[in-house]
């Protein structure tokens, strides 16, 4: 009963090198996002997708990119590494999209960059 | 942008006592949900709320969507040590195809047994 799965669950990156944050899910959701939350705050959208080969921008998209090649997955690009990206990073499915706001989360990957 | 403001920010309570937070917003919501996160853990969803006014439970939460649109409750009867964590709330808003969906900074509980 594995749901969402993210690795790696921790990473520690220098500023200019490049990861990309794996996502996958396997409830058969067509509906998957990511967030980053930052200390005493809550979670910021960076970007979602409503289905396979549909991406979109959430609320704090710059220096990521997402694709969307199949139901399951959902990656997470981070390109050229900075300080300010440092942060704890959540994917999320839905069955229902935004109607709802019922997301199911992964337990997060942890990033640090320094 | 639209944010919501919760509180409080951290709770320290004895073991068997009642929990309140809110959360308030200068906008209004189509629908508020509480999420729990576990130290290490992503968030789960504890209750949803449809309607203005609305009364939920689940266990020893209820759950209330402010009569304004704009607030929402959430209490915790009788606590216990596993209640420890940061509890979320989330206003949404219809529209476009994932909706607008805000989070909260959260209420850090700490409970002593």
């Amino acid at each position: 009963n594995a749901g969402v799965t993210q690795t790696p669950k921790f990473r520690i990156l220098k500023i200019g090198q490049s990861m990309t944050l794996q996502c996958t899910q396997d409830m058969n959701h067509n509906y998957m996002y990511w967030y980053r939350q930052d200390p005493g705050m809550g979670l910021k959208l960076i970007y979602y997708s409503v289905g396979a080969g549909i991406t979109d921008k959430g609320e704090v998209p710059n220096g990521y990119n997402v694709s969307r090649s199949t139901t399951e997955d959902f990656p997470l690009r981070l390109e050229l590494a900075a300080p300010s990206q440092t942060s704890v990073y959540f994917c999320a499915s839905s069955s229902r999209g935004g109607g709802t706001g019922e997301l199911f989360f992964g337990e997060g990957s942890r990033l640090t960059v320094l | 942008g639209q944010q919501l403001n919760q509180s409080p920010q951290s709770m320290f309570i004895q073991e068997g006592e009642d929990v309140s937070m809110n959360c308030t917003s200068s906008s209004i919501f189509n629908t508020w949900l509480w999420y729990k996160q576990d130290p290490g853990e992503g968030p789960v969803l504890l209750i949803a709320l449809y309607k203005a006014g609305e009364l939920t439970s689940n266990g020893r939460l209820t759950a209330q969507f402010g009569i304004t649109r704009k607030d929402s409750f959430l209490n915790i009867s009788a606590s216990i040590p596993s209640d420890v964590g940061i509890y979320f709330c989330a206003g949404l808003n219809y529209g476009g195809s994932q909706g607008n969906l805000i989070f909260g900074k959260g209420t850090k509980l700490s409970v002593k047994p």
